[in-house]
């Protein structure tokens, strides 16, 4: 079946560190790869996505590439501030339209000044 | 101009009773979902409803019982609550079904707690 394995938390950086929260996925074909955040207290929001193998999401200074050749679809940023603190969710939609997203457990980061 | 809206933000209860959490969408999309979220942040899927037909339907107790008066809401209604349905509940849209790359956008959460 899809799943989709993140790195455990927590995670914690001082300012300016450089961030990679790995994530690996198992799935037939080519699924599309999301990163979704989820502030304190707020629903998730979408952070970047990946349709095809080799494609890099970017936004706020992550990024994240398709890597079908090691599933994997890590997270970078190379200097975290505190307003990143949040939990990182790992997500993959299957191939073929399905509407079901699956996600890893997520990943808590706390950014210190 | 919230997206996505739910209500209430927190619902407290006892155990036994029944209660209903609202969600609504003024994005025009056509699938809306409900997720659940446990204590440790994991999150999963427990329905989609597509055009207000129900189209995903995981593993869930038939105590939960999803409804879709139109395209814009979808209702969860939860009979005899139980402790293990303390949880944070989910509500989100998404343009359109079948869209494996399209962005599911998401409401602010209902906590609720069962006591």
């Amino acid at each position: 079946g899809n799943s989709v394995t993140q790195m455990e938390g927590p995670v914690t950086l001082s300012e300016e560190a450089f961030l990679t929260i790995n994530c690996t996925y198992t799935a037939t074909g080519y699924p599309s790869l999301f990163w979704y955040v989820q502030y304190p207290g707020e629903g998730l929001q979408l952070l970047l996505k990946a349709t095809k193998a080799d494609d890099k999401g970017s936004n706020k200074g992550f990024e994240a590439t398709y890597r079908k050749e090691t599933t994997s679809f890590h997270l970078e940023k190379g200097s975290v501030q505190v307003s990143d603190s949040a939990v990182y969710f790992c997500a993959l939609s299957p191939q073929g339209g399905s509407e079901k997203l699956v996600f890893g457990k997520g990943t808590k980061l706390t950014v210190n000044p | 101009d919230t997206a996505v809206s739910q209500t209430p933000k927190y619902l407290v209860t006892q155990m036994g009773n029944d209660k209903s959490i609202k969600c609504e969408q003024n994005l025009g999309h056509d699938t809306m979902y409900w997720y659940k979220q446990d204590s440790k942040k994991f999150l999963k899927i427990m329905f989609s409803y597509n055009n207000k037909e129900l189209i995903i339907n995981e593993t869930v107790p038939n105590r939960f019982s999803p409804k879709s008066p139109d395209k814009a809401h979808l209702n969860l209604h939860i009979n005899s609550l139980e402790l293990g349905d303390s949880a944070v509940y989910f509500c989100a849209s998404s343009r359109v079904a079948g869209g494996g790359s399209d962005e599911q956008f998401f409401g602010p959460g209902t906590r609720l707690t069962v006591l």
